[in-house]
């Protein structure tokens, strides 16, 4: 079945450094792509999303491509903030086939000043 | 805008008891769903419902089960809580139909099993 692979954490960055979350999936169809973020407390909320290959999500500075060939979408971010801290959920669905949001285990972000 | 209101946000059950989250949107949204995150899980789909008096089973169903009579509503029931059933409770909404992604999550509800 359907699959989200994200990398393990917690990932621990200081403030303006380059942010890379790995994610790969596996579907039988033609999935869309998200990243979610959870901030302490809080439910998830949508961070971006890329419904077709080649499609670059983005918000808040945070950039994701969904990569067909390499069966990927990775999260980056040019320099993070203290306030990125949160969990970060990579997310596939494949909407016509009926599927549900499958998610990845989550990242957990840490970043200090 | 209230979007989606789980209640309680944290309980303590013991085991055996029963008991009811309850989960509303008024957004009227026709896509429900409960999932429980757990550490080094992520989130896993419990149930879920494209309509009122439809519901179907996610990837972990078993131990709950829920209902759906009208579209704001969709409570999860825990008939005989077990100490597995420790987790936190996310209630997610969505207009069915829209290939917009994008799932609408309350704030959760942590409960524990003792």
């Amino acid at each position: 079945g359907d699959s989200v692979t994200q990398m393990e954490g917690p990932v621990t960055l200081s403030e303006e450094a380059f942010l890379t979350i790995n994610c790969t999936y596996t579907a039988t169809g033609y999935p869309s792509l998200f990243w979610y973020v959870q901030y302490p407390g809080e439910g998830l909320q949508l961070l971006l999303k890329a419904t077709k290959a080649d499609d670059k999500g983005s918000n808040k500075g945070f950039e994701a491509t969904y990569r067909k060939e390499t069966t990927s979408f990775h999260l980056e971010k040019g320099s993070v903030q203290v306030s990125d801290s949160a969990v970060y959920f990579c997310a596939l669905s494949d909407w016509q086939a009926g599927t549900a949001l499958i998610f990845g285990k989550g990242t957990t972000l840490s970043v200090s000043s | 805008n209230a979007g989606v209101t789980q209640t309680p946000k944290f309980q303590v059950l013991k085991t055996g008891q029963s008991m009811t989250l309850q989960c509303a949107q008024d957004m009227n949204h026709e896509y429900m769903s409960w999932y429980r995150q757990d550490p080094g899980m992520g989130l896993r789909l419990i149930h879920y419902s494209v309509g009122a008096g439809i519901t179907d089973q996610g990837e972990v169903p078993n131990g709950y089960n829920v209902s759906r009579s009208t579209t704001e509503d969709f409570p999860l029931r825990l008939l005989s809580a077990a100490p597995s059933q420790t987790s936190v409770y996310f209630c997610a909404s969505r207009r069915q139909g829209m290939n917009t992604g994008e799932l609408f999550f309350g704030e959760g509800s942590r409960l524990t099993v003792l």
